[in-house]
């Protein structure tokens, strides 16, 4: 069965970075996309930025975070990492890998969730 | 950016009464190209990620009760849940997938009466 199996919670001080993975199995990993979405406590997702485990590993990301975040795919481990740069105390959220329906870009398989927390 | 807005904010149904949730987006998720509208619906119950429920404004994903109905095109759409039942209570959410960035709407939270 797919599974998206993430790497657990951190704490970091303003101005720090984070790197999260994302470890899939249960499917051809160079077969689907996989976006990563954040949620802010009590807040909706936000999408945050796609990353294709196809194509050498080509990125879009949201304006917002431009410049502050790294996609990439370790494609023999099978594994997405998420890095934020620069945190911010707003930047405290549950961040996900979602992924990508074949051919469409609906989130059909999500992780479990890391929190990331950051505070002085 | 395409902009979701969902309506209302929350409800509380009684256990078998339908619920409502109606989400509008600022421009036109319809793609004539392939006749279909890209709007996706999830549940978040608390402390779990969201799942999946409808895709293509009305098709409901594998597993999901029959209940659980998707409807509209354009900038209008509705997800209805026809007979409300205990486990259903949670968070609502719609997010479009036309263009990036692939945006969600607000939540509407669905409680029981």
């Amino acid at each position: 069965q797919v599974q998206l199996v993430q790497s657990g919670a951190e704490v970091k001080k303003p101005g720090a970075s984070v790197k999260v993975s994302c470890k899939a199995s249960g499917y051809p990993f160079s077969s689907h996309g996989l976006s990563w979405v954040r949620q802010a406590p009590g807040q909706g997702p936000e999408w945050m930025g796609w990353i294709s485990a196809y194509y050498n590993g080509s990125t879009k990301y949201a304006e917002k975070f431009q410049g502050r975040v790294t996609m990439t795919t370790d494609t023999p481990t099978n594994t997405a990492y998420l890095e934020l740069r620069s945190l911010r105390t707003d930047d405290t959220a549950v961040y996900y890998c979602a992924r990508h329906r074949y051919g469409a870009n609906m989130f059909d398989y999500w992780g479990q969730g890391t929190l990331v927390t950051v505070s002085s | 950016d395409i902009v979701m807005t969902q309506s209302p904010d929350s409800l509380a149904v009684s256990l078998g009464e339908r619920a409502t949730i109606n989400c509008k987006s600022s421009l036109s998720l319809f793609y004539s190209s392939d006749n279909r509208n890209y709007l996706a619906w999830y549940q978040q119950k608390p402390g779990q990620p969201p799942k999946l429920l409808i895709y293509w404004a009305s098709s409901r994903e594998s597993g999901v009760p029959d209940r659980f109905t998707g409807s509209g095109s354009g900038t209008d759409f509705t997800l209805t849940i026809s007979s409300l039942q205990a486990e259903d209570v949670a968070v609502y959410y719609c997010q479009h997938y036309y263009n990036a960035p692939w945006t969600f709407g607000q939540g509407t939270k669905v409680e029981i009466k």
